[in-house]
């Protein structure tokens, strides 16, 4: 059983389309980070926000936009993405990474996207 | 360059034996390890961590083992169960100025326990 939840969990879409992807977390965590797991790769951070603010951007492309309205909501926004970017994307969040203690993260199922 | 390595990328062992996962690590400011569990077409799930202070700690069937000098760390399971069946994932973070909670993984291993 998670405290992550996203939605959804599976994603088709053309590479024309805009569309979100949606995280929430329920264990009062204060940050919140998206990953991509492409086949045969480690994951890969995208990005972490901390109490609402961005404090970490892994050289990701622009068409991939995250927001955070509160700290237990994520939401990636997609538009023009390319065939490459099919992957599954996961949601984590943490207690407070900048809180000087060595942290755990929890992750969300992930939204299984495919880009036509 | 990475970071975090899991150089087999799959383990077969029979129920009731000990499985044994291992992770290398290059970066020498990582002081905290975490070990995930992943199931098909779930997110990665918390198994059991290790501060760089300690050399060993256990939590039921599981064992995290770390050799600082070595840069190496490993997951015991014993005695593995056909439930154990999945991808496990190795991750390290590391303290600094630009801390913020980024956990490094490696590429997984995908064990298999064979009733």
């Amino acid at each position: 059983e998670t405290g992550v939840t996203q939605t959804p969990r599976h994603l088709v879409m053309g590479m024309t389309n805009k569309k979100s992807l949606k995280c929430e977390q329920h264990l009062g965590h204060n940050a919140m980070y998206w990953y991509k797991q492409s086949a045969k790769k480690p994951l890969e951070l995208m990005f972490v926000y901390n109490f609402k603010e961005q404090t970490e951007n892994n050289s990701v492309p622009s068409r991939f936009s995250p927001e955070c309205p509160n700290s237990s909501h994520l939401f990636l926004h997609l538009h023009t993405l390319q065939p490459e970017d099919s992957a599954l994307y996961l949601c984590a969040s943490s207690q407070d990474p900048l809180g000087g203690r060595q942290e755990t993260q929890y992750f969300g199922p992930g939204t299984r996207l495919l880009v036509l | 360059d990475q970071q975090v390595k899991q150089n087999s990328p799959s383990l077969s062992v029979q129920e009731g034996r000990i499985s044994i996962l291992n992770c290398d690590y290059t970066n020498s400011m990582f002081d905290y390890f975490l070990w995930y569990k992943k199931y098909p077409a779930e997110g990665p799930t918390f198994l059991i961590s290790i501060s760089s202070i300690k050399d060993k700690n256990e939590d039921g069937r599981f064992t995290v083992f770390l050799n600082k000098s070595a840069k190496h760390l490993s997951l015991h399971i014993v005695p593995s169960q056909p439930g154990d069946s999945a991808v496990y994932f190795c991750a390290a973070s590391g303290r600094g100025s630009s801390n913020t909670g980024k956990l490094i993984f490696g590429q997984g291993t995908t064990l298999q326990v064979k009733p």
